[in-house]
């Protein structure tokens, strides 16, 4: 069981909004503000989107914007494309380790 | 720029050792902003943080492989290597080594974000 809490699955239609929660505790979404997102594609390595909450990668699209309210941070997707169909992981510190999320599938309707 | 390649052995069989090296190039291991890690995902599932370890051989580990996990770094060959010792059929899983940064405050380290990463290799633990 991962220590981070994601939906198993999003979905929406392209040009629509989602945003993809991650659940944890105060023992480490709700301390720290080390919070990061992975994209993955099928058969690819995970690539960062979002890292220490906020901030984005160069080269990542200001569409994937980062957020957190108390132990759940947020992942938003706005003006959704084909191509953000994939997998997505959240990851924190808490305390000495970094556990990621469960996942989600994102489907781009 | 800087890259990460696993390399090691694709079939291993139960309660013996899996052994991964990460070998980075295009940069140092030795250097003191970034810890560098290890991550799993077994087929079809999630993924799991291993480990990471400072180029001075400090590391951390997740508790629920501690037991079996060691991690090592060569800094003369720009590497970095991971052991899990006893597996099971539930060890089988890619495994990618990923370039770990960290941020220091008041000589407290804390862990962040991967990247890059490599591109994984599947271990299979089948007899």
């Amino acid at each position: 069981q991962s220590a981070l809490t994601q939906p198993a699955s999003v979905s929406g239609s392209p040009g629509q909004s989602i945003t993809i929660s991650c659940t944890g505790t105060s023992s480490d979404v709700g301390s720290y503000n080390l919070v990061s997102w992975y994209q993955q594609h099928p058969g690819k390595a995970p690539k960062l989107m979002i890292y220490e909450v906020t901030k984005r990668p160069s080269g990542v699209s200001n569409r994937f914007s980062g957020s957190k309210s108390g132990n759940t941070a947020s992942l938003t997707i706005s003006g959704l494309q084909a191509e953000d169909e994939a997998d997505y992981y959240c990851c924190s510190y808490a305390g000495s380790s970094t556990p990621f999320g469960g996942g989600t599938k994102l489907t781009v309707l | 720029q800087l890259q990460l390649q696993e390399s090691g052995p694709g079939l291993v069989k139960p309660s013996e050792t899996l052994s991964l090296t990460c070998t980075v190039s295009g940069g140092s291991i030795s250097s003191s902003t970034n810890y560098w890690g290890w991550i799993r995902q077994p087929p079809g599932k999630g993924l799991e943080w291993i480990g990471s370890i400072y180029y001075s051989g400090s590391t951390s580990y997740n508790p629920s492989l501690k037991r079996r996990v060691t991690i090592s770094v060569d800094t003369s060959k720009n590497q970095f290597s991971l052991k899990v010792s006893s597996v099971t059929a539930a060890d089988t899983a890619v495994y990618f080594c990923a370039r770990q940064d960290i941020v220091v405050v008041v000589a407290a380290t804390f862990l962040d974000w991967f990247d890059p990463w490599g591109q994984g290799t599947l271990v299979t633990v089948s007899s």
